[in-house]
């Protein structure tokens, strides 16, 4: 099945700094990936995701890359604020395309 | 609409015992999903159903049965529960493979 790596798993950032979490899949089928943020307490939300067909998509301050030949992808989040820390998970679609592997997560703490 | 939502917040389970966790969304969706999260780990995937009558295993599914009578209502059974059971069980669904995945609030597992 798919395995979804994914590091740092921890990460600290001035505030205003930019901050860059990395993932790498290994089902080269996979075509989806998404990435949710958790803040401390809560439930997982998406806050962006991409697709095989593009290799970049932006979101205001946020940003994912994707390199389907090297099978890795990237969130990048620029101008940090202190309401950014939390925990992000990547995944990649798997096993037909119905259901996501997440990788282990990244803590992120945007200090003020 | 109330979302995804879960029930109860919280419980705690002797060795040994059962218990039933609830789960229903009003969003017409097709595809939900029950994972489990420890402490510093990611989302591990349970069961999950991509209609109703159909279900399938996750990666940890042993100790777990679901069942999905409706659209709404996708309830995880535990039966005989164990320490490795003490988790945050959190239920999500979704309009398909390839859209976001909206969570419940979770529910806090202590087995005793």
């Amino acid at each position: 099945g798919e395995n979804v790596e994914q590091h740092p798993s921890t990460l600290s950032v001035q505030e205003g700094d930019s901050a860059v979490i990395k993932c790498t899949y290994s089902d080269s089928a996979s075509n989806y990936f998404p990435w949710y943020k958790q803040e401390l307490g809560k439930r997982p939300q998406l806050i962006i995701d991409i697709r095989s067909n593009v290799g970049e998509k932006k979101d205001q301050r946020i940003a994912v890359t994707l390199n389907k030949t090297a099978k890795h992808f990237s969130l990048h989040i620029t101008e940090t604020q202190p309401e950014d820390s939390a925990v992000y998970f990547c995944a990649a679609n798997s096993g037909g395309y119905q259901k996501v592997t997440f990788g282990i997560g990244t803590k992120l703490q945007v200090i003020p | 609409n109330a979302g995804v939502t879960q029930t109860p917040k919280f419980r705690i389970l002797k060795i040994g015992q059962s218990m039933t966790l609830q789960c229903t969304q009003d969003m017409n969706h097709n595809y939900m999903y029950w994972y489990r999260q420890d402490p510093g780990m990611g989302l591990k995937l349970i069961y999950y159903s991509v209609g109703a009558g159909i279900t399938d295993k996750g990666e940890v599914p042993n100790g777990y049965n679901v069942s999905r009578s409706t659209t709404e209502d996708f309830p995880l059974r535990l039966e005989l529960a164990a320490p490795s059971q003490t988790s945050v069980y959190f239920c999500a669904s979704s309009n398909g493979a390839y859209n976001e995945q909206f969570f419940g609030p979770g529910t806090r597992l202590t087995v005793l």
